[in-house]
């Protein structure tokens, strides 16, 4: 079970701004474990979009952006593109040092 | 070039052993610091992590799952290997490997179907 938590959805035309939350607790974002985000495309694997909670892998436009603060951590996409319809998974550790996923969310491009 | 592939059964039946294997290339287990962990993501819903083990063989699972997962690797084949006893309906769902390196999981295999029926 997910013990990060995000919105179910977020929607915006293309060339807009979105934000995805990522909240979880004093047991592992808040605990200074870093977040990851990833990407899910419908039939291709996962692609890593941001790790240390604000570097991109080379390969990723610099459209996607990551923040950390506090127990809460989030992904902007800006210049919101069609093919950036996806799901989003944020993960981080926790205090026992099992890695964690996020409930996910799905981005809609209007 | 890294790469990752899942393998096993595509069907199991209830109150059995599922055994799936990673195969992996471009990278080594026995490197500081690198990591191969599992996942699964049942139809239609989250991603869900269940295990990991590292370059020098330690071994975390999800809290939920950790009496029924076990996980093992073999350096020499470039493989690890996942078990889940007691299989359920519940367990259907698509399950993958990835490479961790420090706190990421920065490559994926494309995933296995597995359907747990009688």
């Amino acid at each position: 079970q997910s013990v990060l938590t995000q919105p179910p959805s977020v929607s915006g035309a293309p060339g807009q701004r979105v934000t995805i939350s990522c909240t979880g607790s004093t047991s592992n974002i808040g605990a200074g474990y870093d977040v990851q985000w990833y990407q899910l495309l419908p039939g291709t694997a996962p692609k890593l979009l941001i790790y240390e909670n604000n570097i991109r892998p080379s390969g990723v436009p610099d459209r996607f952006s990551g923040s950390k603060s506090g127990t809460s951590a989030s992904l902007a996409i800006t210049g919101l593109q069609a093919e950036d319809e996806a799901d989003y998974y944020c993960q981080s550790c926790d205090s026992s040092l099992s890695d964690v996923f996020g409930t996910g969310t799905k981005v809609t491009v209007l | 070039q890294i790469t990752l592939k899942e393998s096993g059964p595509t069907l199991v039946k209830p109150t059995q052993t599922l055994t799936l294997t990673c195969t992996f290339s471009g990278f080594s287990l026995n490197t500081n610091g690198v990591g191969v962990g599992w996942f699964r993501q049942p139809p239609g819903k989250a991603l869900e992590w269940l295990a990991v083990i590292e370059w020098d063989d330690d071994k975390r699972y999800s809290p939920s799952l950790t009496s029924r997962l076990t996980i093992t690797k073999d350096t020499s084949k470039n493989q690890v290997v996942l078990t889940m006893a007691n299989m359920d309906p519940v367990d259907t769902a698509t399950y993958s490997c990835a490479r961790r390196l420090r706190w990421a999981y920065d490559r994926w295999g494309q995933g296995t179907l597995v359907t747990v029926s009688s």
